[in-house]
């Protein structure tokens, strides 16, 4: 059964720090993983999606490293905003599926001005 | 493109009645995907439909819950008879292809049920 775990479950910085998030999961049999964030109140909006031959993914400040063997990825936001205030979802597959996400329970992210 | 449409965005219901949950997924999309939020739990997988299919259930309360996606129209997860500990978040996704090594999940806003 794929469990996941991120770390912190919460972080606060000012504007303009580099910050990293932390996600494990026991089953490294994962075909992709995704990172999204959710804002209060709403749904989640996919940041990036790292397939299981990848070691990263970059999407403007955003990057996603996996290291599939180790069952961890990282999600790293270079120069935040407060904008970039969310909590965000690390989701790998599990159960062998390609499509049945697990999700962790977040790292709630504020970024101060 | 409109992205994935649930309502109602709120819905409260008392102990016994029912409560249907609908979601328009993506326009051309034929997967959709229920997840369910718990208070201070991460999402959980509940089922996976194609138009006309239950592929997969295997995160769906053996009862009281059913779900549905017709030829025509909206998703459907109904929850019958419904009790407190329904209350949640329910999120419907849906994707293009079948979701794999390359294709996301998009979410819809979710619908908030509270159950008095």
């Amino acid at each position: 059964k794929q469990e996941v775990t991120q770390i912190p479950a919460a972080l606060s910085v000012p504007e303009g720090e580099n910050l990293v998030l932390n996600c494990s999961f026991t089953d490294s049999a994962i075909y992709n993983l995704q990172w999204f964030r959710q804002d209060p109140g709403k749904g989640l909006t996919s940041l990036l999606l790292i397939q299981s031959s990848q070691r990263e993914q970059t999407s403007g400040r955003l990057n996603a490293s996996l290291d599939k063997s180790s069952g961890r990825s990282t999600l790293y936001i270079a120069a935040s905003q407060p904008g970039d205030s969310a909590t965000y979802l690390c989701a790998p597959n599990s159960g062998g599926s390609n499509y049945k996400l697990t999700f962790g329970k977040g790292t709630l992210l504020t970024v101060n001005p | 493109n409109a992205g994935v449409m649930q309502n109602p965005r709120h819905l409260v219901r008392r102990r016994g009645q029912e409560a249907r949950l609908r979601c328009s997924p993506m326009k051309g999309h034929s997967h959709v995907y229920w997840y369910r939020q718990l208070p201070e739990e991460g999402l959980k997988f509940m089922v996976y439909l194609q138009k006309e299919n239950i592929i997969d259930e295997s995160g769906m309360p053996k009862e009281r819950f059913s779900a549905e996606f017709p030829k025509e129209g909206p998703s459907i997860l109904r929850i019958q008879q419904v009790v407190r500990g329904d209350s949640a978040a329910y999120f419907c996704a849906s994707s293009l292809l079948l979701a794999g090594t390359e294709e996301t999940q998009y979410f819809g806003p979710g619908t908030r049920l509270l159950v008095l």
